[in-house]
């Protein structure tokens, strides 16, 4: 069936520390793909989306890009900082159901 | 205008006791969705619910949880004879339209923490 695995956490980085939490997902169609943070002591709440193979989502600085032949929606930063704080969440849409990976915490140190 | 809001933040009971968690979506907003996030865990989906079709009750995982809608806006959720494992966050999103439309955003309440003792 579909479904989202993301990348184990937890992750620590140095603050300006590169950033890669890896999304893959397996879906029959043409899914959307989510990236979702949850701040602590927040709910979650959409970073970036994209809806169609090579379609690049992006904000706050933070890029994923919808990979088809990979089936991959990694996202990534090139320099963190310590508001980066958070739970990332993966998700996929079918158009018929929604689906989330378990979530990678990542914490930022100055 | 006010995002989704959920009611209690917090709320411990005794094993055996009947909960309600109330979710308000934005105004507005067509589609509904309850979530459940166990420590560790991804979101586990629960129920659906889109303007006046019958809710997607697929993600209930017992005959104990159950939840409905009124009016197209507010919903409980009504976790009964509470049991230990139930102890979780439990999430409510909205969006404006159904989740056939893929690339729907949803948006997400901050969460009733549940904690049975």
């Amino acid at each position: 069936g579909d479904s989202v695995t993301q990348m184990e956490g937890p992750v620590t980085l140095s603050e300006e520390a590169c950033l890669t939490i890896n999304c893959t997902y397996t879906a029959t169609g043409y899914p959307s793909l989510f990236w979702y943070v949850q701040y602590p002591g927040e709910g979650l709440q959409l970073l970036l989306k994209a809806t169609k193979a090579d379609d690049k989502g992006s904000n706050k600085g933070f890029e994923a890009t919808y990979r088809k032949e990979t089936t991959s929606f990694h996202l990534e930063k090139g320099s963190v900082q310590v508001s980066d704080s958070a739970v990332y969440f993966c998700a996929l849409s079918t158009g018929n159901q929604f689906y989330f990976g378990t979530g990678t915490s990542l914490t930022v140190i100055p | 205008g006010a995002g989704v809001s959920q009611s209690p933040s917090n709320k411990v009971t005794e094993k055996g006791k009947d909960v309600e968690l109330r979710c308000d979506p934005i105004s507005g907003h067509t589609a509904l969705y309850w979530y459940r996030q166990s420590l560790g865990q991804g979101l586990e989906f629960l129920i659906y619910f889109q303007g006046n079709s019958a809710p997607d009750k697929s993600g209930l995982p017992s005959d104990r949880f159950s939840a409905e809608r009124t009016g197209g806006s507010v919903s409980t959720l009504t976790i009964q004879r509470t049991q230990q494992e139930d102890s979780a966050v439990y999430l409510c999103a909205s969006s404006l339209r159904g989740r056939e439309l893929s690339w729907n955003e949803q948006f997400f309440g901050p969460g009733t923490r549940l904690t049975v003792l």
